[in-house]
């Protein structure tokens, strides 16, 4: 089974703070990570990915996440936050060597950026 | 690029009735799926499709079925609804050969209140 905790139901920051969005994940094997942004009354958007290689991965919008085998973790960080980063933020996983292509998310990081 | 589009994009049912929510992407990827998103619970998956022909069950199937005749379209159908099916609802697609694995892209979603 495949599973993703996301530890903190909303996090609040001030602008031009750092900003990190905390992830766990529990898989067989090695896992693929994902990160998304949901706007209000938007789609998902795609951030970043792990898949191998380089433990510190860099996505859209300035953000980036660094992978932590030892921690099970994949948490999101953006340096200097803005407030148009305010959004709902998703964290996802699966097994690298499953035959399907079936995601778990967690369920869901409110961001509030205050200015 | 349309990407995925959804229909209709809010939708006001009577319990009982029956309803297809409606999914088409023009990226020609090979796996599509369906989510619902509920408060606090993220998204869920519904029914998944790897390949035209072929479906999966996901998370929370029950009540629900999918048909994938071609590669473009995936349609959602809600035989006889029930309140509890009231949610957001998103279509995603992804393909192995483009963007890498797994990363899917996501609908605009389709709001459903059972009443």
């Amino acid at each position: 089974a495949q599973s993703v905790a996301q530890p903190e139901d909303q996090v609040n920051v001030a602008e031009g703070n750092p900003l990190t969005v905390k992830c766990t994940y529990s898989v067989s094997g090695n896992p693929y990570l994902f990160w998304y942004v949901q706007y209000p009354n938007r789609g998902l958007q795609f951030l970043l990915k792990y898949i191998t290689g380089d433990n510190l991965v860099k996505g859209s919008y300035g953000f980036e996440a660094e992978f932590n085998k030892s921690q099970t973790s994949f948490h999101l960080k953006k340096p200097s936050a803005l407030v148009s980063d305010s959004a709902l933020y998703f964290c996802a996983v699966r097994a690298s060597s499953s035959n399907d292509y079936k995601l778990s998310f967690g369920a869901g990081t409110t961001v509030t950026v205050r200015a | 690029t349309a990407g995925i589009t959804q229909a209709p994009t809010s939708q006001i049912l009577a319990a009982g009735r029956s309803m297809t929510l409606r999914c088409t992407q023009d990226m020609r990827h090979n796996a599509m799926y369906w989510y619902r998103q509920d408060l606090g619970l993220g998204l869920r998956l519904i029914h998944y499709s790897n390949t035209a022909g072929t479906t999966g069950k996901g998370e929370v199937p029950d009540g629900y079925s999918v048909s994938r005749a071609n590669t473009d379209d995936f349609p959602l159908t809600l035989a006889s609804a029930v309140p509890s099916q009231t949610s957001v609802y998103f279509c995603a697609s992804s393909d192995f050969y483009s963007g890498g694995p797994d990363t899917q892209y996501f609908g605009p979603g389709t709001r459903l209140t059972v009443l």
